[in-house]
């Protein structure tokens, strides 16, 4: 166990739906990335959050959005799906700030959509 | 930004050879050059890591080397069984700036008993 959250783990919804995935980050961890899997692929890079703020975006779609609450949890809204968007979703975190910046990966949250 | 080559996207190797996996990096301030295994469906999990004031580390049958005039860094793995096959993702790093992680495209290793 990493002490990365993820919620929740299983997503099952229809084309032009929204959802939202959350993650908790470890304990005194400031940074959340967001990463999406698509079957056999590589992790793609989404969006970074370091301490509430928007530090780094990568493939982001536009129908996709991101954000960092104050106790530090992050969540993923993805809206307008397509079958396109099913993916496994993995939120991780690092501490950054002095600390050994090792990243932790969640358990991911497994997106279909039909 | 930083940009990370991964090579081969495939290997396959007979149980208890070496497998070797490498990947190059190309921006000089990257510091951080974590490995990750990922099983199927898992997460990726961090097996080594290594920081560019070091030249090489190891741990049991897992070592990784680091060539920083080169900008490449290599993971190692002896005496191969078939519980190491899965997904490997090299990674690179600016630490402690609160960027973000540059992941390889990731090889998948298959071995063979």
């Amino acid at each position: 166990d990493s002490g990365v959250t993820q919620t929740p783990k299983h997503l099952i919804t229809a084309t032009g739906q929204r959802v939202t995935l959350r993650c908790s980050p470890r304990s005194g961890d400031l940074s959340v990335y967001w990463y999406q899997q698509s079957l056999d692929q590589g992790l793609q890079f989404l969006i970074q959050y370091y301490n509430g703020e928007e530090r780094a975006k990568g493939n982001i779609l536009e129908r996709f959005s991101a954000q960092q609450f104050p106790d530090l949890h992050s969540e993923l809204n993805l809206s307008s799906l397509e079958l396109g968007d099913s993916a496994l979703y993995f939120c991780a975190s690092s501490v950054e700030a002095g600390g050994p910046d090792t990243q932790y990966f969640g358990p991911g949250t497994r997106l279909t959509v039909l | 930004g930083e940009n990370v080559e991964q090579h081969p996207s495939t290997l396959s190797v007979q149980e208890g050879d070496s497998a070797v996996i490498k990947c190059t990096y190309s921006d000089s301030a990257s510091n951080y050059f974590p490995w990750y295994k990922q099983e199927l469906g898992k997460r990726p999990q961090l097996i080594i890591d290594i920081r560019s004031n070091v030249g090489e580390k190891k741990d049991q049958r897992i070592a990784v080397t680091l060539n920083k005039t080169a900008k490449h860094f290599s993971l190692h793995i002896t005496e191969t069984q078939p519980e190491d096959s899965a997904v490997y993702f090299c990674a690179a790093k600016r630490v402690n700036t609160g960027n973000q992680f540059y992941f390889g495209t990731g090889t998948s290793l298959t071995v063979i008993p």
